[in-house]
Formats: C-alpha cells, structure tokens, sequence
C-alpha cells in the first residue's frame, strides 16, 4: 500500500494564481485532513472531511477550498495564493471509528512557495 | 479553547542520557493526547497514543490531568532518536479526530 500520496512534491506560484493540491489515500480511511506548517507554529489544521460527501472548516481556512471527489481523495485549492500561504500542506487520513481515538496517517508533504 | 504547548523549541542531550521533551495542553474536555515524530526525510508519524499505555522506542508519556501534562520519557537516549517531536491533543467532532499540534521539539542526541 502506498499509503498517503501527495502531488505536487514542490510548487512555486506567482501571487493570485490558483493551484490544486491532491491527496489520495488507499487504506478505505473514511476521514481525511489538510495541514499547514509554518515554521515555528507546528501543524494547522486547514479543513477536514469526516466522511465522503462532507467537508468542515479547522483552524485556518480562509483562502482555501477543498473536495472530497470520493473515499480517496480529497483535494485543496488555492484561488488566488498569496505570499502568506508559503508553506508545507500535509494530507492525512484515519478510519474514523465513531468514538475512538485514532492515528492519522500523513503524506510526505508539499512544499509551496507563493512569490 | 484547546491549546497545546511544547516549551523547548530545541533540545540536545548525549547518548546514553535520559531525555524528557515537554508538552502541557489546555482543553475543557476529557483529553486524548498523542506523540506524532518526524525523523529525517520520512513522514510525520505516530510515536505513541497516551490511550494505549505503550512503550514504543523505549519512549513513554504519561498523562497528569492535574499538572495538565503528557511529558515524554526514555531512560536512554540513542542518536536514531534525533528528530522533530510534536504533541498532540485530540477532539471529537462530527466523527473526525481533529488534532491540534504543539509547535513542535527538535531533539538532537549527540554521539
């Protein structure tokens, strides 16, 4: 099993391009996240889906959509980036067992810079 | 509010040593806390889960609900324990388990 996948790797973008971020898991997780980490602030939490055909807002939102296209994927987009939303975006999933607390699993991350 | 705090952003100790890395976490609620590692060049991963009272790497963390800390402890420092530690606090919504990260300790283990 590959896991978390996570494409691009790397990115650079001009300020107000838009991009999409993929995550794709194959573990039949049923909750999926996007993170965010800056230096010196640790991981954020962007949006989460709990399930297939549901997305939530976590931390730190603003400026960011995101699909849930099936079980497996589920994407990030930036309309319009901004030099502020340099940073490393991590995907991660979990089973999500109503009431249990449980590991997440991360992808290797995708570095984005905004010029 | 929940809030996780890891006081030392870095922290260096000689093999052999024992080495405790920090964590204190508000949140109103029954907490479940977590030690996510990220060595070198390899993903962010779960070290060990406070709900399973393990051992994992020689590393174990107790939860003290009354100093509000889940601090992380191995007797003897090896050099492949060098890595970026995170602590992590859990909470329960609509079926998904939100963690909120500390910053984050880089431990260095020096030969």
């Amino acid at each position: 099993n590959a896991g978390v996948t996570q494409t691009p790797k790397f990115q650079v973008l001009k300020t107000g391009q838009s991009m999409t971020l993929q995550c794709a898991q194959d573990m039949n997780h049923n909750s999926m996240y996007w993170y965010r980490q800056d230096p010196g602030m640790g991981l954020r939490l962007i949006y989460y889906s709990a399930s297939e055909g549901t997305t939530d807002k976590g931390e730190v939102p603003n400026g960011y959509n995101v699909s849930r296209l099936n079980k497996r994927e589920f994407s990030l987009r930036l309309e319009s980036a901004a030099p502020s939303q340099t940073s490393v975006y991590f995907c991660a999933s979990s089973e999500a067992l109503a009431g249990a607390q449980e590991t997440q699993y991360f992808g290797p991350g995708t570095r984005l810079l905004v010029l | 509010a929940q809030r996780v705090t890891q006081p030392e952003k870095l922290l260096s100790v000689f093999k052999g040593a024992p080495v405790e890395l920090k964590c204190n976490y508000s949140y109103s609620g029954s907490p479940e806390l977590f030690w996510y590692v990220q060595y070198s060049r390899q993903r962010l991963q779960l070290l060990l889960r406070h709900i399973s009272r393990e051992s994992i790497k020689g590393f174990t963390a107790d939860l003290n609900k009354g100093e509000t800390s889940f601090h992380l402890k191995k007797p003897f420092a090896q050099e492949e324990d060098s890595a970026m530690y995170y602590c992590a606090l859990t909470t329960l919504q609509t079926g998904a388990n939100n963690l909120f990260f500390g910053t984050g300790t880089r431990l260095t283990v020096i030969p």
